[in-house]
């Protein structure tokens, strides 16, 4: 059983501090880093992927890999009351197909107050 | 490109009926992946698409539900003989062929079994 595990949260964090999301996976042979944020009610959306060992930047946010932990965090400059929602690790891990398969953790709920 | 899109959006059905959902993923994507997600969790994979073929099939999932992709376009998700354990919220995510695995998800069709 491939596993993702995250801290289900609540993390709460005042405006405009930086926000740290973690993440673990359990396949060591796992390939393609993905975050996506959910809102209260709708769908997850794309916020960054990651594919190789380092830090990958885009705007306030910062994805960090790093394979030989098997750990993958994200983290938020400048947080917003409107990133104020459950943030979603996804780790394509290997199948008995031979191809991959999304495997998504449980979420962090993140809550930004004012 | 008007994004990846689900019908219905809602779906109140009796245990023991025969439902059937709809995507239509955004074009020239080739991959597209149906998840189950229920309250707190994270998206389950139940089955994926390249194309027209059916790659990968969650071994979770029971005989009672089966997925097609005639000619690669849209997908249907059928779900025979309902149970109140289906209620849940079924998404569609699609993903174009440059390698990234990025996933685009439609709103969700909400399922009601009573």
């Amino acid at each position: 059983q491939k596993e993702v595990e995250q801290n289900s949260g609540p993390l709460s964090v005042p405006e405009g501090a930086i926000a740290s999301l973690n993440c673990t996976y359990s396949d060591r042979v796992s390939q393609s880093f993905f975050w996506y944020r959910q809102y209260s009610g709708k769908s997850p959306e794309l916020i960054m992927s990651i594919y190789s060992n380092g830090d990958k930047e885009d705007g306030r946010f910062t994805a960090q890999l790093n394979k030989a932990s098997q750990y993958v965090s994200l983290l938020i400059r400048d947080s917003q009351p409107s990133d104020s929602a459950t943030y979603l690790c996804a780790v394509n891990c290997p199948a008995s197909g031979g191809s991959y398969i999304p495997t998504f953790g449980r979420g962090t709920s993140l809550i930004v107050h004012p | 490109d008007t994004g990846v899109s689900q019908d219905p959006r809602h779906k109140i059905t009796k245990r023991g009926q025969n439902v059937t959902f709809r995507c239509d993923p955004i074009s020239e994507h080739n991959r597209l992946y149906w998840y189950r997600q229920t309250l707190g969790q994270g998206p389950e994979f139940l089955t994926y698409f390249q194309n027209e073929a059916q790659l990968e099939k969650s071994r979770l999932l029971s005989d009672r539900f089966s997925a097609e992709r005639p000619k690669g376009s849209f997908s249907t998700l059928e779900i025979q003989r309902t149970e109140q354990g289906d209620s849940a919220m079924y998404l569609c995510a699609s993903s174009p062929p440059d390698g990234t695995y990025e996933q685009y998800f439609g709103p969700g069709t909400r399922l009601t079994v009573t």
